[in-house]
């Protein structure tokens, strides 16, 4: 398997604009996740989905931010509109919580709001 | 959800054994200890996972104490490589809930 994807790796993007970032998990994993790092508040969980049903989404900062994950091989965390201080990196991870295992992460979109 | 207490910082000399501890005062029964490592300008890597037991793995040793407040992560023979941000962090994976959530790490540096 080639790991989690992430796309793109790099985004930047004026003020106000619509973001979507995009994720691969691994096949035949059932828990993924979404956190954005920024030096100053380090890895924050964002949201969090189990067999495609969000669970746990108390992380997403505001309305301006969503996720989606209509399939177990595709999900997408949009912004809209972007702001200066939503630029960070943003990890997308994956997992088989049946197996209780641990969690693969992505290489991380890094996006810059300008 | 549980809390874990790391030092911000530490060094290390290169080839020697690196013992990184992690206090977790508040760890309930059903937590599992997880460690991660995030090398510069990636994502997370998983390092080592426990419960009661120490464990062992080709990347590193798990020491959990008896009263599991506290662990530690070892390293046995540093290396340029793994100067990295380590994670502890406390996962309960037999609940509905098994999102995990990142404290502010150990930034190792390690010296040649």
């Amino acid at each position: 398997d080639a790991g989690v994807i992430q796309s793109p790796r790099h985004e930047v993007t004026e003020m106000g604009q619509e973001v979507t970032l995009r994720c691969k998990p691994i096949s035949g994993h059932n828990s993924l996740f979404w956190y954005r790092q920024t030096m100053m508040r380090g890895l924050e969980l964002l949201i969090y989905f189990n067999n495609n049903v969000p669970i746990d989404d108390s992380g997403m900062p505001e309305d301006r931010f969503s996720a989606k994950m209509p399939n177990a091989s595709f999900s997408t965390l949009k912004i809209q509109p972007s702001e200066p201080r939503d630029s960070a990196v943003y990890f997308c991870a994956s997992s088989d919580r049946v197996l209780n295992t641990e969690a693969f992460f992505g290489q991380g979109t890094r996006l810059t709001v300008v | 959800d549980a809390k874990t207490t790391q030092p911000n910082s530490m060094e290390s000399n290169e080839e020697e054994p690196v013992h990184l501890p992690c206090n977790h005062s508040t760890i309930s029964g059903t937590d599992y200890i997880h460690w991660y490592r995030q090398l510069p300008s990636q994502g997370p890597e998983y390092v080592i996972h426990g419960l009661t037991s120490n464990v062992n793995n080709r990347m590193a040793s798990l020491a959990i104490a008896e009263d599991r407040k506290s662990s530690t992560l070892i390293l046995h023979r540093a290396t340029l490589r793994d100067a990295a941000v380590y994670y502890c962090i406390l996962r309960d994976l037999r609940n509905t809930g098994n999102q995990f959530y990142f404290g502010t790490g150990t930034s190792l540096t390690v010296i040649p």
